[in-house]
C-alpha cells in the first residue's frame, strides 16, 4: 500500500496565500484522482476539491487543487485567506486495487 | 439532499465485536453510481479508511482491518452496517459512514459517532 504524507502543520496571514503539499509514496499521483477534505473542530469532513482540480458547488475559487507529476504530488492552495479557513485539511486518493488511503492531515491556522 | 446517519453503542468492551449501522435517507442505496463507506477518526489523529461496499454486496476493505471487518448492505431498509471485531483500545474513535463513487470520492458524510473501548 502506497502513503499520502502532508505537513504536519502550516500557517498564514489573513489576504494571503498557502498551500498545502500532499506527496504519494508509491504509484503515480495521476493514476487516481485526489480528494481534499476540510474539518473543523467537531465537525465531518467536507470537500474542497475533487478529481484533483474541481470544486463542488458552495466551494469559493480561493480554494483550487493541481497535481505535479514530477515530484508525485498534490497541492491544494488557498488564496485571499480568511480566519474561517483554519482547519484541518486531509488529501485522499486510492489505489488500483480500490483501497482507499488518507494523508495525515494538516492543521491550517491563520493567524 | 442525501443524509447519512450512524447509530450504535457509544461504549464496547475489550475483545467484543462492534455493530453500527448507517440509515440512508433522500436517497436510494440501490443506486448503481454509489458505493456506501466507513471511515474512522482516533481522538486527535487523522481519517483512516476501513471499508466500502456496493448494493449489490461486493466490498472492499482497508488490508490493515480485513481480518476483523465486515460490511454489509440491508436495501430494505436503506441501511448498511459495519462489524468490527476484537476490539481494543487502539479502535476508540469516530466512527463516519458515507456515501463514494467510482473514483472514491466520499460526500457526503453523516455527522460520526463516538465509539469507546473500555471495560
Amino acid at each position: 500500500n502506497f502513503m499520502l504524507t502532508q505537513p504536519h502543520s502550516v500557517s498564514e496571514s489573513p489576504g494571503k496565500t498557502v498551500t498545502i503539499s500532499c506527496t504519494r509514496s508509491s504509484g503515480s499521483i495521476a493514476s487516481n484522482y485526489v480528494q481534499w477534505y476540510q474539518q473543523r473542530p467537531g465537525s465531518c469532513p467536507t470537500t474542497v476539491i475533487y478529481e484533483d482540480n474541481q470544486r463542488p458547488s458552495g466551494v469559493p475559487d480561493r480554494f483550487s487543487g493541481s497535481i505535479d507529476s514530477s515530484s508525485n504530488s498534490a497541492s491544494l492552495t488557498i488564496s485571499g485567506l480568511k480566519t474561517e479557513d483554519e482547519a484541518d485539511y486531509y488529501c485522499q486518493s486510492y489505489d488500483s486495487s480500490n483501497h482507499v488511503v488518507f494523508g495525515g492531515g494538516t492543521k491550517l491556522t491563520v493567524l | 439532499q442525501l443524509q447519512l446517519q450512524e447509530s450504535g453503542p457509544g461504549l464496547v468492551k475489550p475483545s467484543e465485536t462492534l455493530s453500527l449501522t448507517c440509515s440512508v435517507s433522500a436517497g436510494s442505496i440501490s443506486s448503481s453510481s454509489f458505493y456506501w463507506a466507513w471511515i474512522r477518526q482516533p481522538p486527535g489523529k487523522g481519517l483512516e479508511w476501513i471499508g466500502s461496499i456496493y448494493y449489490s454486496g461486493s466490498t472492499d476493505y482497508n488490508p490493515s482491518l480485513k481480518s476483523r471487518v465486515t460490511i454489509s448492505v440491508d436495501t430494505s431498509k436503506n441501511q448498511f452496517s459495519l462489524k468490527l471485531s476484537s476490539m481494543t483500545a487502539a479502535d476508540t474513535a469516530v466512527y463516519y459512514c458515507a456515501r463514494s463513487d467510482s473514483i472514491n470520492w466520499f460526500d457526503p458524510w453523516g455527522q460520526g459517532t463516538q465509539v469507546t473501548v473500555s471495560s
